[in-house]
């Protein structure tokens, strides 16, 4: 079936530092991939999308690039900052589903 | 601003009490959804309802039911209430067709003692 594996937490950085949060995918074809995240006290929130292959989705600094031929959706941010602590969430709606599937989360704290 | 609220941020119960968890959005969504979250399993889906009256199992229905009478609001019920069922319940709404635009109460942290 359709699931989620993202890489386990809890990541500690230092402000400015890079971050990368892997994630894979399985599915029957295209499913559209997304991350969110989630501030502490806060529900979910989206954070960027990716609908189709080499489609990169990007805000507030982040990035994340569908792959393919990978079957990744990795979430990076070249500078991370103490207000980007939070937990984050791949997950995938399947292209003929009717529901998302989340992968586990991954929490994040940065110290200045 | 739009707005999904859930009624409780905490909430605590016994083992074999009837829980309410209800969800009211504001933004005339059809769509709406509860799961649980929990460490190391993400979240699940328990329900969901593409209309009032209508409902539709998640993968962890068991020990739930649930209630949408009005549009706008979507009960989460647990007849009776176990501790394995204490977790994080959270709400989510959308509209048809823009299943990307999730919108997340922010969640109500159930302890069943």
């Amino acid at each position: 079936g359709d699931s989620v594996t993202q890489m386990e937490g809890p990541v500690t950085l230092s402000e400015e530092a890079f971050l990368t949060i892997n994630c894979t995918y399985t599915a029957t074809g295209y499913p559209s991939l997304f991350w969110y995240v989630q501030y502490p006290g806060e529900g979910l929130q989206l954070l960027l999308k990716a609908t189709k292959a080499d489609d990169k989705g990007s805000n507030k600094g982040f990035e994340a690039t569908y792959r393919k031929e990978t079957t990744s959706f990795h979430l990076e941010k070249g500078s991370v900052q103490v207000s980007d602590s939070a937990v984050y969430f791949c997950a995938l709606f399947p292209n003929t589903g009717n529901q998302f599937y989340f992968g586990t989360g991954t929490s994040l704290t940065v110290i200045p | 601003d739009v707005k999904v609220t859930q009624s409780s941020r905490y909430l605590v119960k016994r083992t074999g009490e009837k829980v309410f968890l209800e969800c009211v959005q504001d933004m005339d969504h059809e769509n709406m959804f509860w799961y649980r979250q929990d460490p190391g399993l993400g979240l699940r889906l328990i329900y969901f309802s593409y209309d009032v009256k209508m409902k539709e199992k998640g993968d962890i229905p068991e020990g739930y039911s649930v209630s949408r009478e009005k549009k706008e609001r979507f009960s989460l019920i647990l007849e009776s209430a176990s501790t394995n069922q204490t977790s994080m319940y959270l709400c989510a709404s959308s509209r048809p067709g823009q299943y990307e635009k999730l919108f997340f109460g922010s969640g109500t942290q159930l302890s069943v003692l």
